[in-house]
């Protein structure tokens, strides 16, 4: 059973363009989520996290949407650069005690110059 | 500014034959992971240690055994590696608690023939 459930799997953005990647979840037991971003041949790294209680967390060119009602969340990239280009997972976790986090499948973005 | 350190990078191994994947953090963290991941599938947790003394199973744990040798390091060993295991894998660690940051090891490329 598939916890967290994210889309496109791949995803060609023009520069300049806006990148927009989804993820849905089932546990309402999840109220932390992350993105993690990962350059070929390197391991994943935090990119920007939120929690329930706020709708939008923005951090430079990067935003999470949340929608708690609708069990989604989103990672919106404005102003997309070939820089970006890399694989994005979303991921989620419970807060209470101790929580592993459980990880989407993926989407592969390659801006275009 | 190591992080997390895991080797080795590159392995081949044949059908049936062992190795231990070694895995190190001088972040001070209390818990430690292993990942696996494949086309398609993102990161799937093999075993985790939520603190030194502690281990427990994730999402895949057939074929692999780990050990907490102390709170810096987390093996993972595969006793009769077989072609499905195939993969690349990761390391990681993090302090204690749900919504800590996951810090990843650049990866070991493994490789069953």
């Amino acid at each position: 059973q598939q916890q967290v459930k994210q889309s496109p799997q791949s995803l060609i953005v023009q520069k300049g363009g806006i990148s927009i990647i989804n993820c849905a979840y089932e546990n309402t037991a999840f109220d932390y989520f992350p993105w993690y971003q990962q350059f070929p041949g390197k391991g994943p790294a935090l990119l920007i996290a939120i929690r329930p209680d706020v709708s939008e967390k923005k951090e430079g060119r990067f935003t999470i949407s949340f929608n708690k009602s609708a069990k989604q969340f989103s990672l919106h990239i404005m102003d997309s650069q070939p820089g970006d280009s890399a694989t994005y997972f979303c991921a989620a976790s419970k807060g209470s005690g101790y929580s592993t986090l459980t990880f989407g499948k993926g989407t592969m973005l390659l801006v275009s110059p | 500014n190591a992080g997390v350190t895991q080797t080795p990078k590159f392995q081949v191994l044949k059908t049936g034959q062992s190795m231990t994947l070694q895995c190190a953090q001088d972040m001070n963290h209390n818990s430690m992971y292993w990942y696996r991941q494949d086309p398609g599938m993102g990161l799937r947790l093999i075993y985790y240690s939520a603190s030194e003394g502690t281990t427990d199973k994730g999402e895949v744990p057939n074929g692999y055994n780990v050990s907490r040798l102390n709170k810096r390091e987390f093996s993972l060993r595969l006793e009769s590696a077989a072609p499905s295991q195939t993969s690349v894998y990761f390391c990681a660690s993090s302090a204690t608690g749900s919504g800590n940051t996951i810090y990843f090891g650049e990866g070991s490329w493994l490789t069953v023939v």
